[in-house]
């Protein structure tokens, strides 16, 4: 167990729907990342959240977005879905700081979009 | 930009064979970090070790070690006499020092898909 926490487990839902995943980070971790596992793109980062701030960008679509709170647990948004976005959301979180530390995982949100 | 290539997609073997994962990296930072995570069946991943660009030595932890080499930008991961839990899928993974908008992100090869066969 690593000790981030995600929710839902397994998501199925509709094209065109929005759709909220959950993530608690470790205890005393300030970081927390969202992570898109797909077959066709394989693992990619995208976005980081440091201590409430967005702290760096990857290839993440407009049509999602995050935010971290302040107590610290993050939300990503998926909106407009399409057939395409269906794929296994992780979230990570680690202690930022120079030099990066490991990210410990979640287990992560299968979403399915039908 | 970082580019991390698992060149191995698949490997099989039987147990008790030792087996080398391989990892080659491209970066144009002189301060980076190489990861090594696992994925089992159940899905989540799992860290296995952090390197810093400035170790070069090798690492023994029980059955697994790792070879790092910056002179051909490697890092592979050698799992000793395989047991049939090592199945999973292994990813390396490489992380710049952290700047002002590229964070510490991870960027991640392909993976490796190990079965180890009883």
């Amino acid at each position: 167990d690593s000790g981030v926490t995600q929710t839902p487990k397994h998501l199925i839902t509709a094209t065109g729907q929005r759709v909220t995943l959950r993530c608690s980070p470790r205890s005393g971790d300030l970081s927390v990342y969202w992570y898109q596992q797909s077959l066709d793109q394989g693992l990619q980062f995208l976005i980081q959240y440091y201590n409430g701030e967005e702290r760096a960008k990857g290839n993440i679509l407009e049509r999602f977005s995050a935010q971290q709170f302040p107590d610290l647990h993050s939300e990503l948004n998926l909106s407009s879905l399409e057939l395409g976005d269906s794929a296994l959301y992780f979230c990570a979180s680690s202690v930022e700081g120079s030099p990066p530390y490991e990210q410990y995982f979640g287990p992560g949100t299968r979403l399915t979009v039908t | 930009a970082q580019k991390v290539t698992q060149a191995q997609t698949e490997i099989s073997v039987v147990e008790k064979e030792d087996v080398t994962l391989d990892c080659v990296y491209e970066t144009r930072d002189t301060t980076y970090y190489l990861f090594w995570y696992k994925q089992p069946p159940s899905g989540e991943l799992v860290f296995l070790i952090r390197r810093n660009s400035f170790d070069e030595q090798n690492e023994i932890s029980g059955r697994y070690s790792w070879n790092f080499q910056k002179s051909t930008s490697s890092f592979n991961f050698t799992i000793t006499a395989s047991q049939v839990v090592d199945s999973a899928v292994y990813f390396c993974a490489l992380s710049e020092a952290p700047q002002e908008t590229s964070g510490s992100r991870l960027t991640f090869g392909e993976g490796t898909q190990l079965t180890v066969n009883p």
